[in-house]
C-alpha cells in the first residue's frame, strides 16, 4: 500500500514561494501505475486538488493554481515535492500528499485513478 | 469547469440511512469515487467508480451514479460515520472535488 509524510516549513511569507515534500514509503515513486498527487485543505473548508505527477515526469494541474505551482518527483529519494509561487494568505491550508492507484472501470471500459493512500498533512501559514 | 454539487450537511439517527448526492452535469458518464474525512484526519477513499468499495470498507457504504446524481449511501449509520464525506471525478486533465458535506449522528 505505501505510506506517505509530507514535509516543510510550516510558515511562509507573503510573496515568497511554499516548498513541501512528500517522502514515499513501502512503495515504489518508480511504478507507472501510479501517480502521486497534492490536495490542500484551507481550515473549515473542502479538498482543493493542486496537480499530481507521474515517476516519468507527465503533469496535471488544476487550472486555477497552473501558473504558480510546480510538481516534480525525485526517483532516487522516493519523493515528490510541490511549489507555490507568490503565495498569499489564500494558500494558508493543510497540505496533503495522496497516491493514485490505476483501476480498470468496468462500466467506463477504460483505466482509471483514485486516491488509494494519502499522507496525515501537514499545515502551512502564511504570514509576514 | 466541471462543478460537483453536494448538501453542506445532512442529519440521520443512529441505525438510519444517510444518502449524500453529488450533482453534475453528466456525471453518470464518469467515474465518481467517495471519501470520507474524520475531524483532524486525512481522507480516506470509501467507495470507488461509482459503486465499488475498497478492502476494509463496510458493506453499509455504497454508491450508485445515474444521469445527473452520484449518491453515497450509509446503512445501519454508526457513530464512527460522523464525518464529512467528498464526491470526485477526472474531467479531462483534473480532478474535481465535491464541496463535502458533513454527516452527523444524532
Amino acid at each position: 500500500q505505501g505510506q506517505l509524510q509530507e514535509s516543510g516549513p510550516g510558515l511562509v511569507k507573503p510573496s515568497q514561494t511554499l516548498s513541501l515534500t512528500c517522502t514515499v514509503s513501502n512503495a515504489s515513486i518508480n511504478s507507472d501505475t501510479f501517480y502521486w498527487s497534492w490536495i490542500r485543505q484551507p481550515a473549515g473548508k473542502g479538498l482543493e486538488w493542486i496537480g499530481r505527477i507521474q515517476a516519468s515526469g507527465s503533469t496535471n494541474y488544476n487550472p486555477s493554481l497552473k501558473s504558480r505551482v510546480t510538481i516534480s518527483v525525485d526517483t532516487s529519494k522516493n519523493q515528490f515535492s510541490l511549489k507555490v509561487r507568490s503565495v498569499t494568505a489564500a494558500d494558508t491550508a493543510v497540505y496533503f500528499c495522496a497516491k493514485e492507484s490505476d483501476f480498470w472501470s468496468s462500466s467506463l471500459y477504460d483505466y482509471y485513478y483514485y486516491m488509494d493512500v494519502w499522507g496525515k498533512g501537514t499545515t502551512v501559514t502564511v504570514s509576514s | 469547469s466541471y462543478v460537483l454539487t453536494q448538501p453542506p450537511s445532512v442529519s440521520v439517527a443512529p441505525g438510519q440511512t444517510a444518502r449524500i448526492t453529488c450533482g453534475g452535469s453528466y456525471i453518470g458518464s464518469k467515474s465518481v469515487h467517495w471519501y470520507q474525512q474524520r475531524p483532524g484526519q486525512a481522507p480516506m477513499l470509501v467507495v470507488y467508480d461509482d459503486t465499488d468499495r475498497p478492502s476494509g470498507i463496510p458493506e453499509r457504504f455504497s454508491g450508485l451514479n445515474s444521469g445527473n446524481t452520484a449518491t453515497l449511501t450509509i446503512s445501519r449509520v454508526e457513530a464512527a460515520d460522523e464525518a464529512d464525506y467528498y464526491c470526485q471525478v477526472w474531467d479531462s486533465d483534473h480532478w474535481v472535488f465535491g464541496g463535502g458535506t458533513k454527516v452527523t449522528v444524532l
